[in-house]
This record gives structure tokens, C-alpha cells and sequence, in this order.
């Protein structure tokens, strides 16, 4: 069975970059890797999608080695209102997989 | 807003019970994926349906099962509840079958469903 696991948490404090891990040995070829936020309560939010190199958006950036066998999140300059839980998955053709899920705790 | 609706928001009911949760995908989305999230727990996969088929199964027990209907909203029914099915359910939805680049899942706010 795929695992995809990533660190249980990390503090962080305003303004800091953050890079959050995750690991995914078991990868297929034709698989995507997407990374969400979640807040207590609250359906998990999309945040970026990648497949390999580096994508960015507007809130993140997703980097993806050329073996794909991790992935890292980097959200630049994080404020209080990221403190959550970050999950990657790795999904494909019948296949979901998310990772363990990490708390990203933002101090002032 | 995700766009992906779910309902009940809250659900509280006995053991021995049966219960039935429902969700309406975004407009022009084909899949509904079904998870499972217990206090303080991860995400798990139940089941995905794909334009009233089942696609993939993940962790769903027997005691669980699910359908899309033509208007592909989906319905998820848990019978015989255990206190331990007490948790978050939550429903996302997707433009394909999940193998493309366009089939990022967008999810619902959940239900919850605490079990007594």
C-alpha cells in the first residue's frame, strides 16, 4: 500500500518562509501531486497542483525533484492566518492517496 | 464557496442507526469522491463515482455504500452505526475520473455525524 507521509508539525513565525515536505516513494508515472489547507471544521481547501519542476501561483509554490519521489510545499511570508493543517495527495487513475497531514503553527 | 454542497451540517444519532448524507458536486463536475475524517485524523478515501459508475474504492467498510444518481448528486449510507463512525464526512467533486491534470478535487464544508 502507497504511503505518502509528511512531518506531524512545524512552527513558524510571521513573515518567515515555510517549507513544508512531503514523501511519496511509491509515485507512479502518470500521477499528480496537490497540496491542500485545512482548517478545524472545514473541507480542506486547494492550493496548488503540480507534476514535476517547480509550479507557482499566487499564494505557493510546489517543488517536485526529477524523481518525484517528494514534493515541497513553500508558502512565502506566512501571516497567523495560515496557522492549519497542510496535506499533499498523490492522485491518480483509482488511486488517492493523502499524506499524514502536517500543523503549521504561525506565531507573532 | 467550493461550490460543492453538503447536507446535512450536523447529524446525531443512536448506534444501530441508519443515516443517509448527501452531496451535490460543482456545476459540470462527473465525480464525487467520499472521505472519511475522524477527530484529530487524516483524510480517508471511502469511494469515488464517475458519471453514476463507481471508479475507485478506497478504505469503506461493508456496513457503508454509496451511489450517483442521474442529476449526479451522490448519497452516502452508513447502517449499523458504531460509536467509532462518529467523525467528519466530507465530499468532493472533480471535472473527470482523477487521472487527468484537470481533475482537481474541490471539497464541501462536511458533514458531521456524531453517533450516540
Amino acid at each position: 500500500l502507497a504511503k505518502t507521509t509528511q512531518p506531524i508539525s512545524m512552527d513558524s513565525y510571521e513573515g518567515q518562509e515555510v517549507n513544508i515536505t512531503c514523501s511519496h516513494n511509491n509515485i507512479a508515472t502518470n500521477d499528480y501531486i496537490t497540496w491542500y489547507q485545512q482548517f478545524p471544521s472545514q473541507g480542506p481547501r486547494f492550493i496548488i497542483q503540480g507534476y514535476k519542476t517547480k509550479v507557482k501561483n499566487e499564494v505557493a509554490s510546489l517543488f517536485i525533484p526529477a524523481d518525484r519521489k517528494s514534493s515541497t510545499l513553500s508558502l512565502p511570508r506566512v501571516s497567523l492566518s495560515d496557522t492549519a493543517v497542510y496535506y499533499c495527495l498523490v492522485r491518480g487513475f483509482q488511486k488517492l492517496v493523502f499524506g499524514t497531514g502536517t500543523r503549521l503553527l504561525v506565531s507573532p | 464557496d467550493s461550490g460543492v454542497t453538503q447536507t446535512p451540517k450536523h447529524l446525531i444519532t443512536a448506534t444501530g442507526q441508519r443515516v443517509t448524507l448527501r452531496c451535490s458536486p460543482r456545476s459540470g463536475d462527473l465525480s464525487v469522491y467520499w472521505y472519511q475524517q475522524s477527530l484529530d485524523q487524516g483524510l480517508q478515501f471511502l469511494i469515488q463515482y464517475y458519471n453514476g459508475e463507481e471508479r475507485a474504492k478506497g478504505n469503506i467498510l461493508e456496513r457503508f455504500s454509496a451511489q450517483q444518481f442521474p442529476d449526479l448528486h451522490s448519497e452516502l449510507n452508513l447502517s449499523s452505526l458504531e460509536l467509532g463512525d462518529s467523525a467528519l464526512y466530507f465530499c468532493a467533486s472533480s471535472v473527470g475520473a482523477s487521472g487527468s491534470v484537470l481533475d482537481i478535487q474541490y471539497f464541501g464544508a462536511g458533514t458531521r455525524l456524531s453517533v450516540l
